[in-house]
């Protein structure tokens, strides 16, 4: 089993929807968890991290869900500019380093 | 505040020759790490290190080799280049293990 796995999409959805990626991990001692993004031919940029509690930014709200070992992202009101590759990271703890580990990504597209 | 910045930004090599790919932080960041992503496919670690001196290999280290002299610099060396090292090289930071690491904008290399 991959330590993280994201359903690759692609989605592709009309401005304004509503959309929400899943992910999975492996390790339930996991303790790090963030979403990132990457616009084609881009280097990955943090959006968010992921907080047991649940948390949001603006449009974006993360979920976790330990019990599960599965996070999620909603993103509301989606733009055109929300179009990118969501990528799901998690800390693997255990490692001396506590080393990230990347999902593939989920693609997106919003058109207009 | 440059981040973190990455040279060149893309090479072209023929089968054999040797070359260094830069990487340089200006955050204080112990934590560096050098990954490359593949078309399509997820970022893969190849190397990493915990501070100056300190230096480890990720998942895919054959063909690759790193020094961290100063806090601030972490090249990666390939020695015989091959076609299978044809990706894109991102190198990234963090101030702790398992926190959020920032990217540079990566190298894209072909090998021919």
């Amino acid at each position: 089993r991959k330590e993280v796995e994201q359903d690759p999409g692609p989605f592709n959805v009309p401005e304004g929807a509503t959309v929400a990626f899943n992910c999975t991990y492996s390790n339930s001692a996991s303790q790090s968890f963030f979403w990132y993004r990457q616009d084609c031919r881009k280097e990955p940029k943090l959006l968010m991290s992921v907080y047991s509690s649940g948390n949001e930014d603006g449009r974006f709200t993360a979920q976790l869900n330990r019990a599960s070992q599965y996070i999620s992202l909603l993103i509301r009101d989606s733009k055109l500019s929300d179009s990118a590759t969501y990528l799901c990271v998690v800390n693997m703890r255990g490692s001396t380093l506590g080393r990230l580990y990347f999902g593939r990504g989920t693609q997106l597209t919003v058109w207009p | 505040n440059a981040g973190v910045t990455q040279t060149p930004k893309f090479r072209i090599l023929k089968i054999g020759q040797s070359m260094t790919l830069q990487c340089a932080q200006d955050m204080n960041h112990n934590y560096m790490y050098w990954y490359r992503q593949d078309p399509g496919m997820g970022l893969k670690l190849i190397y990493y290190s915990v501070g100056a001196g300190i230096t480890d290999k990720g998942e895919v280290p054959n063909g690759y080799n790193v020094s961290r002299s100063t806090t601030e610099d972490f090249p990666l060396r390939l020695e015989l280049a091959a076609p299978s090292q044809t990706s894109v090289y991102f190198c990234a930071s963090s101030y702790e293990g398992g926190g959020p690491q920032h990217f540079g904008d990566g190298t894209r290399l072909s090998i021919l």
